[in-house]
């Protein structure tokens, strides 16, 4: 079985301060692990994900995330939050072959101005 | 470049009736497709995937099913809808080679009445 751990429900940060959205994660095998953002009423979109090599992959709209295999965590991060980063954000986890992927529920991000 | 399509956005039907959610993709071959339920704007409830034509794999026993009667469409269906059925679906799809995130369409709000 695999699952995903958002701790925080919501995250707020000021406009201009560094961000941390928090993931842990639990995989039998080896994982494929990812950052996704999601706008109100609209789909998911694909943040950054880590597949195999260096433990601090990037991504888009100046967003990065750390794997970290002995604490079983993806957090993601980002230097300086824009407004126009609030939005949902999920870490999923995928048991590297099967194809299948586990969300989160969710961490609500507010940057405050 | 590959793009998702699901409609309709919006539907409102009344309990009992029947559901049928389409999804395509466009400019990719034999992808991996996905059907999820959002309920209240959080965590996604993975519902069925396929691999290929013909194959679904259900992850929910419920009154849903799906199919996949061509390489790049997924139907989601039902022959008699419930009040619990409400929420927000998604279609997703992702490579068998190389990408391994998942690309979602922009969804369809369902409330049964």
């Amino acid at each position: 079985a695999q699952s995903v751990a958002q701790p925080e429900d919501q995250v707020n940060v000021a406009e201009g301060n560094p961000l941390t959205v928090k993931c842990t994660y639990s995989v039998s095998g080896n994982p494929y692990l990812f950052w996704y953002v999601q706008y109100p009423n609209r789909g998911l979109q694909f943040l950054l994900k880590y597949i195999t090599g260096d433990n601090l992959v990037k991504g888009s709209y100046g967003f990065e995330a750390e794997f970290n295999k002995s604490q079983t965590s993806f957090h993601l991060k980002k230097p300086s939050a824009l407004v126009s980063d609030s939005a949902l954000y999920f870490c999923a986890v995928e048991n590297r072959g099967y194809q299948k992927v586990t969300f989160g529920t969710g961490t609500k991000l507010q940057v405050i101005p | 470049s590959q793009t998702i399509h699901q409609w309709p956005a919006t539907l409102v039907q009344p309990v009992g009736s029947p559901l049928s959610l389409e999804c395509t993709v466009e400019g990719t071959s034999n992808p991996n497709l996905y059907w999820y339920r959002q309920a209240a704007g959080r965590g996604l409830q993975l519902l069925f995937y396929s691999v290929g034509i013909g194959q679904i794999s259900s992850e929910v026993p419920q009154n849903l099913s799906a199919s996949r009667p061509q390489d790049r469409q997924f139907i989601l269906s039902s022959k008699k809808l419930l009040l619990s059925d409400s929420g927000f679906y998604l279609c997703a799809w992702s490579g068998r080679i190389g990408n391994y995130e998942q690309y979602f369409g922009p969804g369809t709000r369902l409330t049964v009445t």
